[in-house]
C-alpha cells in the first residue's frame, strides 16, 4: 500500500525557516518524481516544486524560487522541502504527492503558519 | 506559470450531468496531453479523478470522464450523486514535471 506522511509543519515567524519531510512507503521511491503542493486557508491548490526520480531535475514555482529547496533521500525514502525567508503568504497546508502530472497518491498534509 | 481558468461554481441535480471547463494556453493544456482532474472534499487531501486527459485511476467511477480540445479541458460528471459535491481542480503539465493548477470549481448537487 502506497503511503505518504508529511511532518515538520508548525508556527514560524516571518523571515524564519522550516524543514518539511515526507516519508514514503509501499513503492520504489527512486522510480517516481515527487511534488509539493500547497493550499492556503480557504484557497485553491498551488504547485510548489517537483523533483525527478533521480533527483537530477528540480523545478520551482516562481513564488518560492530562491527561498525553498526540494530534495530527496533515496536511502531513507524521504522527500524534503526546506522553507526559508518565510512570508505570511506562505501560510498553507503543504502536501507531498507521488508524481507530478497526474499525482495518484497524496499525503494528509502538514500545516505551516507564518505569523508573528 | 499562470493559473488555469475554471468557473468558480457549477451545479446540477441528482442524476443530471455537469461539465466543468478548464482553460489554459498552448504552453500548458494545448501543448501536452497531461491534463488531470482532482476532487477535494473539505478537510481532505485531493483525490485524482482523471489523468492524461481522459484516463481514470482504479476505483474512480465511470461517471467521471475527461476531454480536451485545443487549450481547454473538460471534466464531465454524469449521473450526479450527492457524494460528488466537492471542489474540483484541473491541472496540466507546463513542460516536464512543472505543473499548473486551475483555481478550482465548487460543485453543488442541488
Amino acid at each position: 500500500e502506497v503511503q505518504l506522511f508529511e511532518s515538520g509543519g508548525g508556527l514560524v515567524q516571518p523571515g524564519g525557516s522550516l524543514r518539511l519531510s515526507c516519508a514514503a512507503s509501499g513503492f520504489t521511491f527512486s522510480n517516481f518524481a515527487m511534488s509539493w503542493v500547497r493550499q492556503a486557508p480557504g484557497e485553491g491548490l498551488e504547485w510548489v516544486s517537483a523533483i525527478s526520480g533521480s533527483g537530477d531535475s528540480i523545478y520551482y514555482a516562481d513564488s518560492v524560487k530562491g527561498r525553498f529547496t526540494i530534495s530527496r533521500d533515496r536511502a531513507k525514502n524521504t522527500l524534503h522541502l526546506e522553507l526559508n525567508s518565510l512570508r505570511a503568504e506562505d501560510t498553507a497546508v503543504y502536501y507531498c504527492a507521488r508524481g507530478a502530472t497526474g499525482a495518484h497518491y497524496w499525503g494528509q498534509g502538514t500545516l505551516v503558519t507564518v505569523s508573528s | 506559470q499562470s493559473a488555469l481558468t475554471q468557473p468558480p461554481s457549477a451545479s446540477g441535480s441528482p442524476g443530471q450531468s455537469v461539465t466543468i471547463s478548464c482553460t489554459g494556453t498552448s504552453s500548458d493544456i494545448g501543448g501536452y496531453n497531461y491534463v488531470s482532474w482532482y476532487q477535494q472534499h473539505p478537510g481532505k487531501a485531493p483525490r485524482l479523478m482523471i489523468y492524461e486527459v481522459n484516463k481514470r485511476p482504479s476505483g474512480v467511477p465511470v461517471r467521471f470522464s475527461g476531454s480536451k480540445s485545443a487549450n481547454t479541458a473538460s471534466l464531465t460528471v454524469s449521473g450526479l450523486q450527492a457524494e460528488d459535491e466537492a471542489d474540483y481542480y484541473c491541472s496540466s503539465s507546463a513542460g516536464g514535471i512543472v505543473v499548473v493548477f486551475g483555481g478550482g470549481t465548487k460543485l453543488t448537487v442541488l
